[in-house]
């Protein structure tokens, strides 16, 4: 009964692939985002999806395209892997429609290792 | 300047130690303010939650917010090596779009 789930927790792939992360959650939560963990430790926002909708989407590569199936589902497809892009990538939910003073949950995280 | 920083540590302290965390923000319209604690190679998990100004407190853990100085603190009483871990504060403004900023977080060890 996990609540953010994310799959896989390991990814180590080469530079130019193309890999997908993929991030469930069962709380029926309206609200999903997907962070990015640096090698310092530094969390930043990448996007947020509300009820599938895209509303938040920060200054990412075009290389990275978020999908949201549905309200439960948001993947993370990234294209052309750089070195840069090796870090923990987090999938996050909170409840509703207020934004981000709600209270986010986040998933364990998928550590991704570009060679 | 950084929206927020917080400094990385690493803080090292005995069983039973008070343990203060702190955050400096430059942004005049965060007013939500939250503490995340995180394990090793697990995510982020709300401590503590506080709207504007003000103090909170939940069993060990008290977090103090002053707007005027742009500066947030949480205590940890009486800490225990299940503490250990990296805390990250992290605020937010008034509207409902506006992102949650991330301090990088302060790396927490509790000595038995």
């Amino acid at each position: 009964d996990t609540a953010v789930s994310q799959t896989p927790k390991y990814l180590v792939t080469q530079m130019g692939n193309d890999k997908s992360i993929k991030c469930e959650q069962n709380l029926g939560h309206d609200t999903m985002y997907w962070y990015k963990q640096d090698s310092k430790k530094f969390l930043k926002i990448m996007f947020s999806y509300n009820n599938k909708e895209l509303i938040i989407n920060e200054t990412v590569p075009n290389r990275f395209s978020p999908k949201s199936p549905d309200k439960a589902h948001l993947n993370l497809h990234i294209n052309s892997l750089e070195l840069g892009d090796s870090a923990v990538y987090f999938c996050a939910s909170s409840p509703g429609t207020s934004g981000y003073q709600e209270t986010q949950y986040f998933g364990p995280g998928t550590r991704l290792l570009v060679l | 300047q950084k929206e927020v920083e917080q400094d990385p540590g690493p803080l090292s302290v005995p069983e039973g130690a008070i343990v203060s965390l702190n955050c400096t923000y430059s942004n005049s319209a965060f007013q939500y303010f939250m503490w995340y604690r995180q394990y090793s190679r697990k995510g982020p998990e709300l401590l503590m939650y506080t709207y504007s100004s003000g103090n909170k407190e939940d069993g060990r853990f008290t977090a103090q917010v002053d707007k005027s100085s742009k500066y947030i603190s949480l205590f940890i009483r009486d800490s225990q090596p299940s503490d250990s871990a990296t805390y990250l504060c992290a605020m937010t403004g008034q509207g409902g779009s506006e992102k949650l900023v991330f301090g990088k977080g302060t790396k927490l060890t509790v000595n038995p």
